[in-house]
């Protein structure tokens, strides 16, 4: 089956610091769509990128695809950033296969 | 802003009853999923339909039937729960091909007693 993993499973942060987490993926799936899903269940897109450097914001994404990788870089976090961050790279398809997540808390 | 419509929201229903979930999009795609949501929070891909046709099925028990009107409404049935199935079941849509981004509805949440 597709291979979707994800670090770290949960992290705790002081506001302002930064974040990384990282997705590592199987070899028959591609490109990677980032979510966040809110602690309500509803989950929001914050990139499509199927290689290289994309930001929005305070958030920076990037894909190595030969590597079968992506990170999410979230700078001077804040309590609203608290949730978790889904990655899914994506099957021929269009199919997302989504990792377990990382839990973010970030406190005040 | 939510362009992707479940309903129910919320159902609690007891073993071996029939619940159905209904999804409408109004983004004007062609391409919509089922998504499944379990008690560890992981999601997982049930179904993929391109233009009323079915694309995808990923090992889903047979008592799991989806069904689908017309390409901006896709319902999903399941005859005779049983309480794996309790979850949150997640609709989404997206433009046909790769790399076109999937949103979401706001899930359909499952409680089977």
């Amino acid at each position: 089956g597709q291979q979707v993993q994800q670090s770290p499973a949960s992290l705790v942060l002081q506001e302002g610091e930064n974040a990384e987490l990282q997705c590592n993926f199987s070899t028959s799936l591609n490109s990677m769509q980032w979510f966040y899903q809110r602690p309500g269940g509803s989950l929001v897109s914050l990139f499509y990128n199927p290689s290289g450097t994309k930001h929005s914001g305070r958030l920076t994404s990037t894909t190595v695809i030969k590597e079968r990788r992506s990170s999410l870089h979230i700078s001077s976090s804040q309590t609203t950033d608290s949730g978790t961050y889904l990655c899914a790279p994506r099957s021929n398809y269009n199919v997302l296969y989504f990792g377990s997540g990382t839990k973010l808390t970030v406190e005040p | 802003e939510t362009a992707v419509f479940q309903t129910p929201n919320y159902h609690v229903t007891q073993v071996g009853n029939e619940v159905s979930f209904n999804c409408k999009q109004t983004l004007g795609h062609d391409t919509m999923y089922w998504y499944k949501q379990d008690s560890k929070k992981l999601l997982k891909i049930m179904f993929s339909y391109n233009n009323k046709q079915l694309i995808v099925n990923e090992t889903v028990p047979r008592r799991f039937s989806p069904q689908s009107s017309d390409k901006a409404h896709l319902n999903l049935r399941i005859k005779s729960v049983e309480p794996e199935d309790s979850a949150v079941y997640l609709c989404a849509s997206s433009h046909t091909g790769v790399g076109n981004t999937l949103y979401f509805g706001e899930g359909s949440r499952l409680i089977v007693v």
